[in-house]
């Protein structure tokens, strides 16, 4: 969705280390989540803030990390404690109006 | 636990026919989302059903609503082959915690 923004757009990870997956939208929302998609399946939600400096595990935390300093921003580390880590991750944003859960484009995470 | 469940999970249907994806919830909830997506891609929001009775149509697509019921489905009329997707239903309960539970997702195939 326009607004929403993700990057990278592909990772490469190796087993051991932490990365960073980003996550900033222009739309004002307070509402942010974090999902996991697995080939073939549907999306389990990792984390969620709904509102700046607050969050709350999702149903597949484990391995997982956020932040929520600011509005706009709302980043997601994988720990070397994810086992399994590749899949397609999603992040989204809630507001007002027709479309009120939009998504960004997505990142597509690997382990090398 | 709230548990959405999709059928059929997988759809192949000739172009210009008809047919209905269903989408069953085990609570109550305040809204229902349709999403959709091509392989690789994120999700492309296509409704928001925000009370029993809903419908919204686009195009070929309609979508209703039977809280009562707890049963969403999506129709689609004389499907085309750019109709081939795949297609998510979300359940939203609102409060404290307002985040959307994913159905497991129905691959349609639109063939020639």
């Amino acid at each position: 969705d326009g607004g929403i923004t993700q990057s990278p757009k592909y990772l490469f990870r190796k087993e051991g280390q932490n990365v960073t997956l980003s996550c900033e939208q222009n739309l004002n929302h307070d509402a942010m989540y974090w999902y996991r998609q697995d080939p073939g399946q549907g999306l389990r939600l990792i984390y969620y803030s709904q509102i700046v400096n607050d969050f709350q595990k999702g149903d597949i935390a484990e391995g997982y990390s956020v932040s929520r300093e600011k509005k706009e921003s709302f980043p997601l580390t994988v720990t070397s404690a994810q086992k399994n880590p590749t899949a397609f991750y999603l992040c989204a944003s809630r507001g007002d109006g027709r479309n009120r859960v939009g998504f960004g484009q997505g990142t597509r995470l690997t382990v090398v | 636990e709230l548990k959405v469940e999709q059928n059929p999970l997988f759809l192949s249907m000739q172009e210009g026919k008809n047919y209905t994806i269903y989408c069953n919830y085990s609570t109550t909830s305040d809204r229902l989302y349709w999403y959709r997506q091509d392989p690789g891609k994120s999700l492309e929001s296509l409704f928001v059903l925000l009370s029993n009775g809903a419908v919204k149509q686009e195009g070929r697509l309609m979508a209703s609503l039977d809280t009562k019921a707890r049963l969403s489905t999506l129709h689609i009329t004389a499907a085309v082959h750019d109709l081939s997707a795949t297609y998510f239903c979300a359940v939203e309960i609102t409060g404290t915690a307002s985040k959307l539970t994913f159905g497991t997702g129905t691959r349609l195939q639109v063939t020639l």
